[in-house]
């Protein structure tokens, strides 16, 4: 039940275009989730993130869709660029149990994302 | 502003042997979680500190330990190391638990 699943595992994008990567939770405790960019030799950087009080989130090319019913999310990328080529990450969690806030993020297994010019 | 700094960045260790990584979270950050990323695993969460409390932890055997210190800091152990536990130990902050969580370029742990 804490599992998140996240597909493509990889995914080809041209220049121009829009990514999309998909999340799926099964776990109706989780409250947050957050996407995170990592490239190779560095630690994973917080791009985005959602809380289930609204169902889309923007900042600037990068959208969050947020399907509470259907306990699905997803990342799009819009005018894709090469050096948005990187792995993809989507996590959540529960931060609020029982009166206390936890910060354990559960993670997909991460989209490889390569942008041909 | 200071990112989430990890010492060491690469570290070569023997079997059997012990290991302590490092973490100082961004300034005035007051917890800290630690993950563990495999190829063949992905992320796992390991802990969770705050106000020098263990307050979660992952499902890892007990050679994995850590502690956070008054000043935030954290450490993490591994001890009778295993050719498993060869990975990249990542380091989280945040404000407090559930806040926003960055990372730091993570420390590449060897295993031989």
């Amino acid at each position: 039940q804490q599992q998140v699943k996240q597909s493509p595992q990889s995914l080809i994008v041209q220049k121009g275009g829009i990514s999309i990567i998909n999340c799926a939770y099964e776990n109706t405790a989780f409250d947050y989730f957050p996407w995170y960019q990592q490239f190779p030799g560095k630690g994973p950087a917080l791009l985005i993130a959602i809380r289930p009080d609204v169902s889309e989130k923007k900042e600037g090319r990068f959208t969050i869709s947020f399907n509470k019913s259907a306990k699905q999310f997803s990342l799009h990328i819009m005018d894709s660029q090469p050096g948005d080529s990187a792995t993809y990450f989507c996590a959540a969690s529960s931060s609020n149990a029982g009166g206390t806030s936890y910060g354990k993020l559960t993670f997909g297994q991460g989209t490889i994302l390569t942008v041909h010019p | 502003k200071a990112g989430v700094t990890q010492t060491p960045r690469y570290l070569i260790k023997t079997r059997g042997q012990q290991v302590t990584l490092s973490c100082s979270p961004i300034s005035g950050h007051r917890s800290v979680s630690w993950y563990q990323q495999t190829p063949g695993q992905g992320l796992q969460f390991l802990f969770e500190y705050f106000s020098e409390t263990q307050r979660n932890k992952g499902n890892f055997p007990g050679r994995f330990s850590g502690r956070q210190f008054s000043n935030s800091r954290s450490e993490m152990n591994v001890s009778t190391l295993e050719l498993g536990d060869s990975a990249l130990y990542l380091c989280a902050s945040s404000l407090v638990p559930g806040a926003e969580a960055f990372f730091g370029q993570g420390t590449r742990l060897t295993v031989v």
